[in-house]
Parts: C-alpha cells; sequence; structure tokens
C-alpha cells in the first residue's frame, strides 16, 4: 500500500497569512494527488485534483504543486472559513490512501 | 447539483450485518465509478471499497475484504454496501463518492450515515 504523510499535523495561523501543507508518498504517484478540506460534521470537499488543478467553485487562493512523491497544498492569505482540516490523497493505485489530516486553527 | 444521500446506518452487534445505500441524482449514474469511504469519530478518512461504472470491477480495503459487498443498480441510480461480521473497528461515518471522470477524483460526496457496532 502507498503510504501517504502530511505535515504538519496542526497548525495554528491568522487571517491573511500564508500556509503551506506538504504531503509525501510512500512511492511514485506520479499526478494522481488529490486534496480535500473537512469541516466537523460535514463531508469532505475536494478542493485540488491531479496535484495542481483547481475544483470547480473553489478560491484561486487555494494552490497545489508538487511531483513524484512530494507534494503541497498552499493558501495564499487565510480567510475565516478556510480554518478546517485538510488532507492529501492518493488515486494512484487501490487501496487509495490518505495523510493523516492538518488540522488549521485559528491563531 | 449532483446529489448523494446515503441510508441504512445504525447501530448494530458485533458479528452483525448491515446494508448500507446511497442514491444518486443529477447525474449519470451508470456513467461513473463510486466509492464507500469512512471515518471513525475524531479520526481520518479511510478508503473502503470501489465498483466500475458496469458493476464489472471491484476493489476493496484489506481491512473489509470478505465481509463488505459492494453493488449498484444503475436503473435505480443507487449504490450499495452490504457490511457483514461487522466489528467494532468498522464503527464509523460512511460515505459515497463519485470517481470524476477522467480525474480519479472523488467530486461529489454524500453527507454519510453513522454505523455503529456495539454490543
Amino acid at each position: 500500500d502507498i503510504q501517504m504523510t502530511q505535515s504538519p499535523s496542526s497548525l495554528s495561523a491568522s487571517v491573511g497569512d500564508r500556509v503551506t501543507i506538504t504531503c509525501r508518498a510512500s512511492q511514485s504517484i506520479s499526478r494522481n494527488l488529490n486534496w480535500f478540506q473537512q469541516k466537523p460534521g460535514k463531508a469532505p470537499k475536494l478542493l485540488i485534483y491531479a496535484v495542481s488543478s483547481l475544483q470547480s467553485g473553489v478560491p484561486s487562493r487555494f494552490s497545489g504543486s508538487g511531483s513524484g512523491t512530494d507534494f503541497t497544498l498552499t493558501i495564499s492569505s487565510l480567510q475565516p472559513e478556510d480554518f478546517a482540516t485538510y488532507y492529501c490523497q492518493q488515486s494512484y493505485s487501490t487501496p487509495y490512501t490518505f495523510g493523516q489530516g492538518t488540522k488549521l486553527e485559528i491563531k | 447539483q449532483v446529489q448523494l444521500e446515503e441510508s441504512g446506518g445504525g447501530l448494530v452487534k458485533p458479528g452483525g450485518s448491515l446494508r448500507l445505500s446511497c442514491a444518486a441524482s443529477r447525474f449519470t449514474f451508470s456513467d461513473y465509478y463510486m466509492s464507500w469511504f469512512r471515518q471513525a469519530p475524531g479520526k481520518g478518512l479511510e478508503w473502503v471499497s470501489c465498483i466500475s461504472h458496469t458493476g464489472q470491477t471491484i476493489y476493496y480495503a484489506d481491512s473489509v475484504k470478505g465481509r463488505f459487498t459492494i453493488s449498484r443498480d444503475n436503473a435505480k441510480n443507487s449504490l450499495f454496501l452490504q457490511m457483514n461480521s461487522l466489528r467494532d473497528e468498522d464503527t464509523a461515518f460512511y460515505y459515497c463518492a463519485r470517481e470524476s471522470y477522467g480525474t480519479r477524483a472523488f467530486d461529489y460526496w454524500g453527507q454519510g450515515t453513522l454505523v455503529t457496532v456495539s454490543s
């Protein structure tokens, strides 16, 4: 199975900050890397697919980059609604696996 | 707007069975691969199973293989997960999700249904 390792596991930041979350795969997954946002009591929401493609309706302050095994999610200027948990997920091969999550909290 | 609605969750004793359903609407269900995911309370996300648009290709996570069965009825726009021999560790919110055509990304999710396995 492909292991996905996210860092940090939690992060405190302020509105307006630039934030970066990293995700590392245990083997190359090409560009089969997606990012999700999840708020308490809600289903995950797709933000970024195929490393860097912005899902329809997602604000442009979200961006993704990387290739092979190392990937990043960047939020250019945090907004109050961005405080949530973020997960990376590989869709290169089954079992599809997720990172352990990064909880983004208000400083 | 695409809609997915899970049902069938509830409280069940260890060793028991439960069948989850996912009703799909506002898209051509028969064109899409579908998956089930789960999330234990306060924990991370876990992929459970997926099924091709025709139902001919199916994969399972090792944690549920031999106990869970995924199926679909394209005529009724419905996805199912039959869960047998349930264990305490199967307690979780279960989500169905659509796999976006060509991108392998899960673009729409249901709201989830809670399965609690407890004596």
